[in-house]
């Protein structure tokens, strides 16, 4: 089977513009999660869907935001960037929804704020 | 909500040698402890998990450890190799919203 793939690699934006980042998981997989990765906070959960609802979101503001279509790929929108949200975003698929199933992760998006 | 710790943050070993890393974990509900590699410029890669029915877990040169009633678990590298250089992340899902809480992940280094 084919892994997750995540579109762009890399992302290169200005403070106060817009961005969205896609990801397609492992064919079968219908959660997709997002998460952050920083140098200073580590990995962090930013939220998960589940047939195209979101199951849960972790503590980001509202800036961020994502859904998920009936094909199970995901899209992940942050609206008026700032410098911190400079990053690596990683999607993970799994074959079901919830906390207790293996995650596989896609080789993430970098998204460079200046 | 879940708090994990990882300790060391960076491991050295000589090749051939064995490597442990340990987390520990706070929320009593978690039940799935997954162990992460991130090699430079990827994404994490699973490599082994345990559930809280289970002691341990092995998998070739990878085993793993769990300890409830401590709340701790570890993992460990035998006869390691320069490929096992990487970044480990421990991690648990514990209660609440979150889908696993991650450690802060050790960097280990294979010396040939």
């Amino acid at each position: 089977k084919a892994g997750v793939t995540q579109t762009p690699r890399y992302l290169i934006k200005t403070r106060g513009q817009q961005v969205t980042l896609s990801c397609s998981p492992i064919s079968g997989h219908r959660s997709v999660s997002w998460y952050q990765q920083t140098p200073g906070q580590g990995l962090q959960f930013l939220f998960e869907y589940f047939s195209e609802t979101q199951r849960n979101k972790g503590n980001f503001p509202g800036r961020f935001s994502g859904r998920q279509f009936s094909n199970s790929r995901s899209e992940m929108n942050v609206s008026t960037l700032e410098l911190g949200d400079s990053a690596l975003y990683l999607c993970a698929s799994s074959p079901k929804a919830g906390n207790s199933y293996e995650q596989y992760f896609g080789p993430g998006t970098r998204l460079t704020v200046t | 909500g879940e708090n994990v710790e990882q300790h060391p943050s960076t491991l050295s070993v000589q090749e051939g040698d064995s490597a442990v890393i340990k987390c520990t974990y706070s929320d009593s509900a978690s039940n799935y402890f997954p162990w992460y590699k991130q090699e430079l410029g990827k994404g994490p890669q699973l490599i082994i998990d345990i559930r809280s029915n289970v002691g341990e877990k092995k998998d070739q040169r990878i085993a793993v450890t769990l300890n409830k009633t401590a709340k701790h678990f570890s993992l460990h590298i035998t006869e390691t190799q320069p490929e096992d250089s990487a970044v480990y992340f421990c991690a648990a899902n514990g209660g609440g919203y979150q889908k696993v809480t991650f450690g802060t992940g050790t960097k280990l280094q294979v010396i040939p």
